[in-house]
């Protein structure tokens, strides 16, 4: 089945910008996802890339899909202490009615 | 708009207990899916219940249940409690048709002593 996989933990400083990368191996996965949970919350969806699509941009988030190598990445420009949390990468699997399969989480940290 | 709610938020239990939690979706949205959080399995799937159906199923023992009623409101039900069922369960509801976002609650916090 699909497995997703992330580095855990990434630290940084207060203005630079952060890089989340993410691997997935099943090829037939239409759609992948970054959310974000901080402490004691649920997750909140940053944003979604299609699988035939390189690159999207949302205000200071960039997402980069390269298929045929299965990595994703989550670049957040200018990144402030409130951007402190994990970083979830899922893939959906299944089909359109599908699943989401998450990768472990990344661990940002932003010091000041 | 209201988001998910989930109730209750925390909750303790004993080993051999049965527990149930629910999950309110946003209004209009049909699907629910449960995942189980914990550090060292991350975030698994459940399953996913559509106006009253399950529609998928994770790979979860039959003492993990669920049901959803006709206002999309579900519960989930975990039978003869183990210390390894302790976990953040979340419940994310979406429209379910097609792909779609989810929209996750808070979540509920299950330890089991």
């Amino acid at each position: 089945g699909e497995d997703v996989e992330q580095s855990l933990f990434l630290s940084v400083r207060e203005g630079d910008s952060s890089v989340i990368n993410c691997t997935y191996t099943d090829s037939s996965s239409t759609y992948l996802y970054w959310y974000k949970q901080e402490p004691g919350a649920g997750l909140q969806l940053l944003t979604y890339i299609f699988s035939n699509m390189d690159m999207k941009q949302d205000q200071r988030l960039t997402v980069l899909l390269n298929k045929k190598d299965k990595h994703l990445s989550l670049r957040i420009a200018d990144t402030q202490t409130g951007d402190s949390a994990i970083y979830f990468c899922a893939a959906l699997v299944g089909g359109s009615q599908g699943n989401l399969i998450f990768g472990k989480g990344t661990k940002l940290s932003v010091k000041p | 708009k209201a988001g998910v709610t989930q109730t209750p938020r925390y909750l303790i239990k004993t080993r051999g207990q049965q527990v149930t939690l629910s999950c309110s979706p946003i209004s209009g949205h049909r699907s629910v899916s449960w995942y189980q959080q914990t550090p060292g399995q991350g975030l698994q799937f459940l399953f996913e219940y559509f106006s009253e159906t399950q529609r998928n199923k994770g790979n979860f023992p039959g003492r993990f249940s669920g049901r959803q009623f006709s206002n999309s409101r579900s519960e989930m039900n975990v039978s003869t409690l183990e210390l390894g069922d302790s976990a953040l369960y979340l419940c994310a509801s979406s429209r379910g048709q097609g792909v779609d976002e989810q929209y996750f609650g808070p979540g509920t916090r299950l330890t089991v002593t």
